[in-house]
């Protein structure tokens, strides 16, 4: 196990609602970026969070933001949710200085929205 | 043209054989690479990062050639368990987003 959690499991949404997902970073690790993988596709970069600050941002609309708390912890907000949001959301946390670049994948909130 | 290219395969591998695949990327500028692995409906899981000079863990290796941009992984003595997705991942510096390929699937049958 990464240590990295992420709540809800499942979520079931409907077009033009809003949704808040939640990720816990493993312990030591300051720095949380956020995927979005659909159904047969590689997980695509959202964005991600560094001590709090916004660090680099995929190619996403605004209505996709996040946030990211003093212990770390982060979460992924989506406004007017659309069809094509249907997908897995995979937060994943790596420490400072991590000069290879690895980042430990959560078990993913796998959203539906109908 | 995808960042990262991978055949999607998959792979029919019997149990105890060897395979191998290649991605390729597009951004001469990576600096980092890696193959994570993702099991059915689970997140992905790092296998390997992967070195200029190529490096091995047990029944894996994988290569890296920078002039050509393509990253190989080598499966020995395929076994039941090796069987899920295999992602290609890239990145252009420490710290920095993580840009994955599709995927290569690799099935291992008895």
């Amino acid at each position: 196990e990464t240590g990295v959690t992420q709540s809800p499991t499942h979520l079931i949404k409907t077009r033009g609602q809003q949704v808040t997902l939640r990720c816990s970073s493993q312990s030591g690790h300051n720095t949380v970026s956020w995927y979005q993988q659909a159904l047969g596709q590689g997980p695509q970069f959202i964005f991600q969070y560094y001590r709090e600050e916004e660090n680099g941002r995929g190619n996403f609309p605004p209505r996709f933001s996040g946030l990211q708390f003093p212990n770390y912890s982060s979460e992924l907000n989506v406004n007017a949710l659309e069809l094509d949001d249907s997908a897995l959301y995979l937060c994943a946390s790596s420490p400072t200085g991590n000069a290879y670049n690895e980042q430990f994948f959560g078990p993913g909130t796998r959203l539906t929205v109908l | 043209r995808k960042e990262v290219e991978q055949d999607p395969g998959p792979f029919n591998v019997p149990e105890g054989a060897t395979v191998a695949f290649n991605c390729t990327y597009s951004n001469s500028a990576s600096q980092s690479f890696f193959w994570y692995r993702q099991d059915c409906r689970k997140e992905p899981k790092l296998l390997m990062s992967v070195y200029s000079s190529g490096n091995e863990d047990g029944r894996f290796t994988a290569q890296l050639n920078r002039a050509s941009q393509y990253i190989s992984l080598l499966i020995r003595d395929s076994k039941l368990s090796d069987s899920a997705t295999y992602l290609c991942v890239v990145s252009k510096a420490a710290g920095n987003k993580l840009t994955f390929g599709g995927g290569t699937r690799v099935l291992v049958k008895p």
